[in-house]
This record gives C-alpha cells, sequence and structure tokens, in this order.
C-alpha cells in the first residue's frame, strides 16, 4: 500500500506558466487537503475536499484551484504561476472531513517559480 | 484570528527528557494533534487529545489543558533519530487544522 503520492517531487517552473501538482490516494479516504509549507510559518491549507465532487477554500485559496472527480486523485493547479508560490505543497487525507481525524501526508513536492 | 504559538528551536542531550510547549487561540476546539517533521520530510502522527489531561504513548506523552489553552508533548529517553521538527495543530469549529510554525529540536549527543 503506497498511501499518499505526489508528483512532481520538484519542479522549476517560470512566473506565468501553468502548473497541475498530482496526489493521488489508496486509503479510500473521504477527505483530502492541500497545504503549502513556507520557512518559519505553520502549514497553510489551501483548498480541500470532504469528499468526492465537493471543494472548499482554506486560508490561502487565491491563485489555486483544485478538483475532486473520484475519491483517490486530487490534482492542484497554479493557473498562472508566481514567485510568491515558491513552496513546499503537501496533499493529505482523512478518513473523514466532518471529524477531527488524522491527517496523512503525501511526500511533497518542492515548487519554485523564478 | 487563529493563532499557535511554539518555541522555534529547542536543545536536548541524547538520553535526557524535553518538553516541548504549544499554546493555542482557536475559533472552536475539536482536540489537538502533535505531529514529527524530519527534514525534508512529510509530517507523521505523533498524538491526539481532546480531553484533559495526559496521553503516554512509550518515550512519548502529550497533555492538553482545554481551560489554559495550552498543551505539551513531553519526549523521554532521547535519541539521536528524534532530532526533527515538532508540530502543533488544533482541529477548529470546522474541523479544519491549525497549525504552528513548529519546534525544531537538536538532539547534542
Amino acid at each position: 500500500i503506497a498511501g499518499i503520492t505526489q508528483a512532481p517531487t520538484s519542479q522549476i517552473l517560470a512566473a506565468g506558466r501553468r502548473m497541475t501538482l498530482r496526489c493521488t490516494q489508496d486509503m479510500r479516504h473521504n477527505a483530502m487537503y492541500w497545504y503549502r509549507q513556507d520557512l518559519g510559518l505553520g502549514l497553510r491549507l489551501i483548498h480541500y475536499s470532504n469528499t468526492a465532487g465537493t471543494t472548499g477554500k482554506g486560508e490561502v485559496p487565491d491563485g489555486y484551484s483544485v478538483s475532486r472527480a473520484n475519491t483517490d486523485d486530487f490534482p492542484l493547479t497554479l493557473a498562472s504561476a508566481v514567485p510568491s508560490q515558491t513552496s513546499v505543497y503537501f496533499c493529505a487525507s482523512s478518513a473523514s472531513g466532518g471529524a477531527p481525524d488524522t491527517q496523512y501526508f503525501g511526500p511533497g513536492t518542492r515548487l519554485t517559480v523564478l | 484570528g487563529q493563532n499557535i504559538d511554539q518555541p522555534t528551536e529547542m536543545t536536548a542531550t541524547e538520553g535526557a527528557i524535553v518538553q516541548i510547549n504549544c499554546t493555542y487561540q482557536t475559533s472552536g476546539f475539536n482536540g489537538l494533534f502533535w505531529y514529527q517533521q524530519h527534514a525534508g520530510e512529510a509530517p507523521t502522527f505523533l498524538s491526539y487529545n481532546v480531553l484533559d489531561g495526559l496521553e503516554e504513548k512509550g518515550r512519548f506523552s502529550s497533555f492538553l489543558s482545554r481551560s489554559k489553552g495550552y498543551s505539551y508533548l513531553l519526549l523521554k529517553e532521547l535519541q539521536m533519530k528524534d532530532s526533527a521538527s515538532y508540530l502543533c495543530a488544533v482541529s477548529n469549529s470546522n474541523y479544519q487544522l491549525i497549525w504552528g510554525a513548529g519546534t525544531k529540536l537538536i538532539i547534542k549527543p
């Protein structure tokens, strides 16, 4: 069982380019999340999905979009990347989004926008 | 606003005991989590407290006081592999996790 996988592992991107970060889980978890982690700051929630077909905005959603077509996949898209989106991005999942369930994290994607 | 505070960095000696504190102010409370994160890796779950008191799990224990908005993580018999960042997170009224910036723990031989 792989748990949660993310791709790519790292990416250098020119400003203005479109980029999709991929996230797949095989635990049949209902809820999935995207966070960014920046030095000196806590993990910040970008978007979340409590169940397939639904999504919601987190603390820092501007410049990002997500979709949840099925249970397993939760891609994050940067429509037009800017340097302030340079960060480490973590995808996570939990059994339920409507309860304080443990979140399990993918290995992360390190994104640099130049 | 919502806020989680924890020390930025702590240093301890191998074999010793260290306590990492976390104070929080959030909109609602549905429990507090501690995660461990080694450099360059993903956070991994350590503990969850929703009721006041101490939860012990091997060398690690976690304490919660809801009235004080306070928790601590206690690590005993420190090992070099415990060198990592320790993240405190609170589940708020919407069941979203609000995260502290993490405490980097440095273990010296």
